[in-house]
């Protein structure tokens, strides 16, 4: 089985700027979470969608937004880029609420 | 509300020696625990999960946990470090029985095997 795929895997905007980024799950789950990664911060959750709805969101601002379509792909979307948006963007599949979340390789974004 | 300490942001061993990163968590219901590695430049990846079953958990790579209700611990051992065993530790914990599905992870433990 594939495992989870996101693409880009590095990119760099200026500030001010807007960035989307893609999830694919693994084939049949239907749980897709985000993840932000900062060495300040840590890992901190950003949302989880489910069967395309919004099941459960952190503290972010509303800049960070999300959405999942019918084939369980997943997108996240940062609008007016901050420097502090620097960060290792990662997305975890699971197959139910409290299974094991499977993480892909992440998104490393640079906002200069 | 649920948290997790990881005491010790880097650790060191010797080849061949005992790892033991420590994990304690706080839950207002009981939890499920994860632990997860991180090698540079890469996601996440499970070595194993509690979930209320067997208080003694073995993950992969010769890794293992033991959930302790008294004292809130869910420490990661390792009886023999091996050098590819260098890399970050995460604890993690959601809220059990909750339906929320959002990890809470700790501040995480950079694991130095010397050799």
């Amino acid at each position: 089985k594939a495992g989870v795929t996101q693409t880009p895997r590095y990119l760099i905007k200026t500030r001010g700027q807007q960035v989307t980024l893609s999830c694919s799950p693994i084939s049949g789950h239907r749980s897709v979470s985000w993840y932000q990664q900062t060495p300040g911060q840590g890992l901190q959750f950003l949302f989880e969608y489910f069967s395309e709805t919004q099941r459960n969101k952190g503290n972010f601002p509303g800049r960070f937004s999300g959405r999942q379509f019918s084939n369980s792909r997943s997108e996240m979307n940062v609008s007016t880029l901050e420097l502090g948006d620097s960060a290792l963007y990662l997305c975890a599949s699971s197959l139910a609420v409290a299974n094991e979340q499977f993480f892909g390789p992440g998104t490393r974004l640079t906002v200069l | 509300a649920q948290s997790v300490t990881q005491l010790g942001s880097h650790v060191s061993v010797s080849e061949g020696a005992l790892v033991l990163l420590r994990c304690n968590y706080s839950s207002s219901v009981p939890p499920y625990l994860f632990w997860y590695v991180q090698y540079p430049n890469q996601g996440l990846q499970l070595l194993l999960k509690y979930t209320s079953a067997a208080t003694l958990v073995k993950g992969i790579n010769g890794f293992e946990a033991e959930f302790k209700k008294s004292e809130t611990s869910f420490h990661l051992t390792k009886p023999s470090a091996h050098m590819s065993d260098a890399a970050e530790y995460f604890c993690a914990v959601i809220e059990g029985q909750t339906g929320a599905n959002n990890l809470f992870f700790g501040t995480g433990t950079r694991l130095t095997v010397i050799p």
